[in-house]
């Protein structure tokens, strides 16, 4: 399939310990995003790569959130010291550099936190 | 600064009924607006999207005209399907082509 894959689709995690999400952008692709979707709330913005320019973080809500993006392809979102309320689905996006506004978003890892 | 307010839901509709989800919108100058929608299961994708006011998008019956004198992006349809059933999200490009997304509508259409 061409589409943008994340794995794992759900993980369930203890309060403290570290979570790794992985996102496999389209083929091609240049840009890379991750949002955060709370249960009741819209798509809060995380963080957003673009080909080798030093990524947007304004997003992070804190600095247990990091992310890297590997040979502008696959993208690591790192949550450190998981709390409740980063229970959420985790979101991953990505857009050609021919048509940036069209967002292609993958299924989402649904992160609980017990 | 820029953001989009839509429609509370949840929306429980007959099917063949008429569709409006509402969506406004405060931004600098004259951006595009997006409608996505998220399908029980999947991610979202793009439905539809306007770049320039009083243009229309339109997509699988589902149509939204940008109005800049009321900055608002509505959506409608004019008859809904039990395949329709999805939550909606109106969006309004950021820098960076990030997005600001409204909160999602949740569409259950009932045959």
């Amino acid at each position: 399939g061409a589409g943008v894959s994340q794995s794992p689709s759900n993980k369930v995690t203890e309060k403290g310990k570290d979570v790794e999400l992985r996102c496999d952008p389209i083929s091609g692709h240049t840009a890379l995003y991750w949002y955060r979707q709370s249960l009741g709330q819209g798509l809060e913005f995380l963080i957003y790569f673009q080909g080798n320019s030093a990524p947007d973080k304004s997003g992070l809500p804190s600095d247990r959130f990091s992310a890297e993006r590997t040979g502008g392809s696959v993208s690591t979102l790192t949550i450190q010291r998981t709390q409740q309320e980063d229970s959420a689905v985790y979101l991953c996006a990505s857009s050609s550099s021919r048509n940036q506004e069209t967002q292609y978003f993958g299924p989402g890892t649904r992160l609980l936190v017990l | 600064g820029d953001s989009v307010t839509q429609m509370e839901g949840p929306v429980t509709l007959s099917e063949e009924a008429f569709l409006t989800i509402n969506c406004t919108y405060t931004a600098t100058g004259y951006p595009s607006l997006f409608w996505y929608v998220q399908y029980p299961g999947e991610g979202l994708q793009l439905l539809l999207k306007a770049t320039k006011a009083d243009d229309k998008g339109s997509n699988k019956g589902f149509e939204a005209t940008y109005r800049k004198e009321t900055t608002s992006f509505h959506l409608e349809k004019g008859s809904v399907q039990v395949s329709d059933s999805a939550v909606y999200f109106c969006a309004l490009p950021r820098t960076g082509n990030q997005f600001y997304f409204g909160t999602g509508t949740s569409l259950t259409v009932i045959p």
